[in-house]
């Protein structure tokens, strides 16, 4: 069976950095798909941040400017998102996903 | 972007009723493919969203054949049929033809 798991801090201070890990085990990263990281913001609004392909290209969304970066090891079958220069707006469940398979989600809040 | 727009946000429902869900793109959602590229979502509480249907109308795995999903170009349809108590939620379009994807605006599903 397919999971997927992110892990990371539950809060990260404006300014700062937010850095999350999605560990995925049944399937193998490199295998097919794209591995996205989509947020929810309070409400019901949720946000597609951008991808890093089986093949290790990646795709981010236009919103997050130059703020976002998706990496991957491979060697650890995991992928990960850096949100650079956070403020109180990043403030969401973040969630890996290959869209038939999500992870159960982090809530990240930014605050000082 | 591409825009999705979702109705009804909000629907009370009795258990064995049926409902429809509306999502309009902005843009057409066929893919230089041929395919299209608009997929549902579920997300019931405290779970993690859930892959209902893919590319229009193909259910996803374990996903009951009272939900189905209709449309074309611009215009699609959720449907399902007699609702049951575990189909309550919110409910999302979510369109990956054009970068960046994006999400409708969610479409809540409770009991009467």
């Amino acid at each position: 069976e397919i999971q997927l798991q992110e892990s990371g801090p539950g809060l990260v201070k404006p300014s700062q950095s937010l850095s999350l890990t999605c560990s995925v085990t049944g399937y193998t990263i490199t295998s097919g798909y794209d591995w996205s990281w989509i947020r929810k913001f309070p409400g019901n609004k949720m946000e597609w941040m951008g991808y890093i392909s089986y093949s290790g290209s990646t795709n981010y969304n236009p919103s997050l400017k130059s703020r976002i970066s998706i990496t991957r090891d491979t060697s650890k079958n995991q992928f990960f998102l850096q949100l650079n220069s956070v403020t109180t707006e990043d403030t969401a469940t973040y969630y890996c996903a290959r869209f038939d398979y999500w992870g159960q989600g982090v809530m990240v809040t930014v605050s000082s | 972007d591409v825009v999705m727009t979702q109705t009804p946000p909000s629907l009370s429902v009795a258990i064995g009723q049926s409902v429809s869900i509306s999502c309009k793109s902005s843009q057409s959602l066929v893919y230089s493919d041929g395919k299209t590229y608009l997929h549902w979502l579920l997300q019931s509480p405290g779970q993690s969203p859930k892959l209902l249907i893919y590319q229009v109308s193909n259910l996803g795995s374990g996903v009951p054949d009272r939900f189905s999903g209709t449309g074309s170009q611009k215009d699609f349809t959720l449907k399902i049929s007699r609702v049951e108590a575990e189909d309550l939620g919110v409910y999302y379009c979510v369109q990956a033809t054009h970068f960046p994807w994006t999400f409708g605006g969610g479409t809540k599903l409770e009991l009467k």
